[in-house]
């Protein structure tokens, strides 16, 4: 079983419309929570932490499930420019960040 | 503020030959992070150094890749010889606290052995 598994899509969505993906990983000891964003042939960026409580930022909304070992992310209101894709991010063994496989957004006009 | 700076961006190699990838962290930052990603792997991280001491190269794939960091503003990853199965986006990452908080990324080298 991967450390971190996501859907890799894509999900294919039209502009406004609401998408959600979710992430599971293996580690019941991680404390560290991330999304990240990558667009096509460019680094990874920070999207947000994910915090126990559930955190928003603007469109984006992050959620935690300890006893599933689930996050989730929730994009309201999808623009052309989230077209991109999400990389799930937990600390596994060793302390590290492990990076899930991505899932693939398109949005479409 | 800079943020993480790779060098070459791009490299086509032929087998057998060396390469040598370079990075400069963000200013500040204690932790220097190297990364490959393939489309079959994902983002794999090769070796992390704190301080610019090598604190875990357990993901280093094999003798022929080596990495150091000579001071806290210059790291090197080299492959000698090169495979074709070393072709990736290899990425360097930097972080101002552990290796489980936010990472920042450089723009990656795309490397390419033929």
């Amino acid at each position: 079983r991967k450390e971190v598994e996501q859907d890799p899509g894509p999900f294919n969505v039209p502009e406004g419309a609401t998408v959600a993906f979710n992430c599971t990983y293996s580690n019941s000891a991680s404390q560290s929570f991330f999304w990240y964003r990558q667009d096509c042939r460019k680094e990874p960026k920070l999207l947000m932490s994910v915090y126990s409580s559930g955190n928003e930022d603007g469109r984006f909304t992050a959620q935690l499930n300890r006893a599933s070992q689930y996050i989730s992310l929730l994009i309201r209101d999808s623009k052309l420019s989230d077209s991109a894709t999400y990389l799930c991010v937990v600390n596994g063994a060793g302390n590290m960040l492990t990076f899930g496989g991505g899932t693939r957004l398109m949005v479409k006009p | 503020d800079a943020g993480v700076i790779q060098s070459p961006r791009h490299e086509v190699t032929e087998m057998g030959q060396e390469v040598t990838l370079r990075c400069k962290p963000i200013s500040g930052h204690d932790y220097l992070f190297w990364y490959r990603q393939t489309m079959m792997r994902g983002l794999e991280l090769l070796i992390y150094f704190n301080n610019n001491v090598p604190i875990d190269d357990s993901g280093m794939p094999e003798d022929r890749f080596s990495a150091k960091m000579p001071n806290a503003s210059f790291s090197t990853l080299k492959i000698q010889p090169s495979e074709p199965r070393d072709s990736a986006v290899y990425f360097c990452a930097s972080s101002p606290r552990g290796g489980w908080h936010e990472q920042y990324f450089g723009p990656g080298t795309r490397l390419t052995v033929t």
